[in-house]
């Protein structure tokens, strides 16, 4: 049990779905991340929610859309995805955005788009 | 370029040996932690090491941080096959520390 869920753990999806990727935390955490973890290539910074506020955009493609309704959950909204955007996606929460504290991840979910 | 590469990209060694992983970077930081992910899962903290520390220890692991050589080491000690993983560090700038930027990690396989 990591502290941080994400759901669902694998999903399929063609070009043209709408699908959302899911986080909760319950660590009592004020900043939550999305990653993209591709083969062989560094984690890469998506998103950062800063409670609930969005305070980093790393140039994502809008067809990806992150939404922070609380600074417990954290969605990650798909639409129109492309072939390169299979990966997994990983979400994190910390203390706060100040790069001070440990990030404690999910296990992700792993998407394929076909 | 990355600001954190770790180094080897692969390591297989026997149970029982000393694991020794390492990371530069290239401009100032807050600090530096490294991180485990076994296959299919995510990343767990494992150290974070702050830019005025030399050296940190958590049970078997021991971490070395040398800012003048902007590298830092991950030492394993007395290796298991539970330790098999992929190892990131990953470093937090220095005054704008709002984001980790990862490596692309060590491959470690200890087998039994």
């Amino acid at each position: 049990e990591t502290g941080v869920t994400q759901t669902p753990r694998h999903l399929v999806m063609g070009m043209t779905n709408k699908k959302s990727l899911k986080c909760e935390q319950h660590l009592g955490h004020n900043a939550m991340y999305w990653y993209k973890q591709s083969a062989k290539k560094p984690l890469e910074l998506m998103f950062v929610y800063s409670l609930e506020e969005r305070v980093e955009n790393n140039s994502v493609p809008s067809r990806f859309s992150p939404e922070c309704p609380n600074s417990s959950h954290l969605f990650l909204h798909l639409h129109t995805l492309q072939p390169e955007d299979s990966a997994l996606y990983l979400c994190a929460s910390s203390l706060d955005v100040q790069g001070t504290q440990p990030q404690h991840f999910g296990d992700g979910t792993r998407l394929s788009i076909l | 370029s990355q600001q954190g590469e770790e180094d080897p990209q692969a390591l297989s060694i026997q149970e029982g040996e000393n694991a020794t992983m390492n990371c530069s970077y290239k401009t100032s930081i807050n600090n530096l932690q490294w991180y485990r992910q076994n296959s299919g899962r995510g990343l767990v903290h494992l150290i974070l090491i702050r830019s005025n520390e030399r050296e940190k220890h958590s049970g078997r692991l021991r971490v070395t941080l040398d800012t003048s050589k902007k590298s830092s080491s991950l030492l394993i000690t007395a290796s298991r096959a539970a330790d098999t993983a992929s190892y990131f560090c990953a470093t937090a700038l220095s005054g704008s520390a709002r984001q980790l930027t990862f490596g692309s990690g060590t491959q470690l396989t200890v087998l039994p």
